[in-house]
């Protein structure tokens, strides 16, 4: 079946650097979406692309996702703690309409003051 | 955060014992959504549901069942737990909209240890 590559699997980043996490498919993909996953919590909804070559940002997070539509990327810049947790991508699965979602399994993020 | 629960939080149970789990929401989603986590596989479906007693397998349904006869439950049962089903499950539900199904929101999870 598909599956999303995300790399890294874990990310260390001093406070207020940049970094960027990246979901890699081999299939065209419908759509995306991102969830983050704080230590100890549950996933929670970040965003959806669906368009080719699509730019969304939410403050310092800057989504994309490819031309192609094969991959998509996660830029946080000017990184804070509050940052700190597990990114995940999901695609949505194109062979139904039952909302089924296939995760990536997350860059682990940790910011050091 | 939406209105969904998941009891019991936290489970220790024994090999080969029963095990159900519940979640309820509130908001009268269509959809929801099994999934176990464990370290270094992100989330994995479990099964889902697309309606009361409209249920499917996902990626990892053996050793697992699941029933839903109200819009607001959806119950997970390990018919006899085993060692490899420890692990977090999470709940999620969604609805549709705008064309297609949106976005999921996840319960706080059940952490459930089998001894």
């Amino acid at each position: 079946g598909q599956q999303v590559m995300q790399i890294p699997q874990y990310q260390h980043v001093q406070e207020g650097e940049d970094f960027t996490t990246y979901c890699n498919s081999s299939t065209t993909l419908s759509n995306i979406q991102w969830y983050k996953q704080r230590p100890g919590g549950h996933p929670v909804f970040l965003i959806q692309l669906v368009k080719s070559g699509e730019v969304k940002k939410q403050k310092r997070l800057t989504f994309q996702f490819g031309e192609a539509k094969k991959n998509s990327s996660l830029h946080i810049t000017a990184t804070q703690t509050t940052d700190v947790g597990t990114y995940f991508c999901a695609e949505n699965m194109t062979t139904d309409s039952w909302g089924k979602l296939q995760f990536g399994a997350g860059t682990q993020v940790v910011v050091t003051p | 955060d939406a209105g969904i629960t998941q009891s019991p939080r936290h489970k220790v149970t024994e090999t080969g014992t029963p095990v159900t789990l519940r979640c309820h929401q509130t908001e009268n989603h269509r959809y929801m959504y099994w999934y176990r986590q464990d370290p270094g596989h992100g989330l994995r479906l479990i099964h889902y549901s697309y309606g009361v007693k409209d249920t499917d397998k996902g990626e990892v349904s053996d050793g697992y069942s699941v029933s839903r006869s109200k819009t607001e439950d959806f119950l997970l049962t390990l018919e006899s737990a085993t060692s490899s089903q420890t692990s977090v499950y999470f709940c999620a539900i969604s609805e549709f909209g705008g064309g297609a199904v949106q976005e999921q929101f996840f319960g706080p999870g059940t952490r459930l240890t089998v001894l």
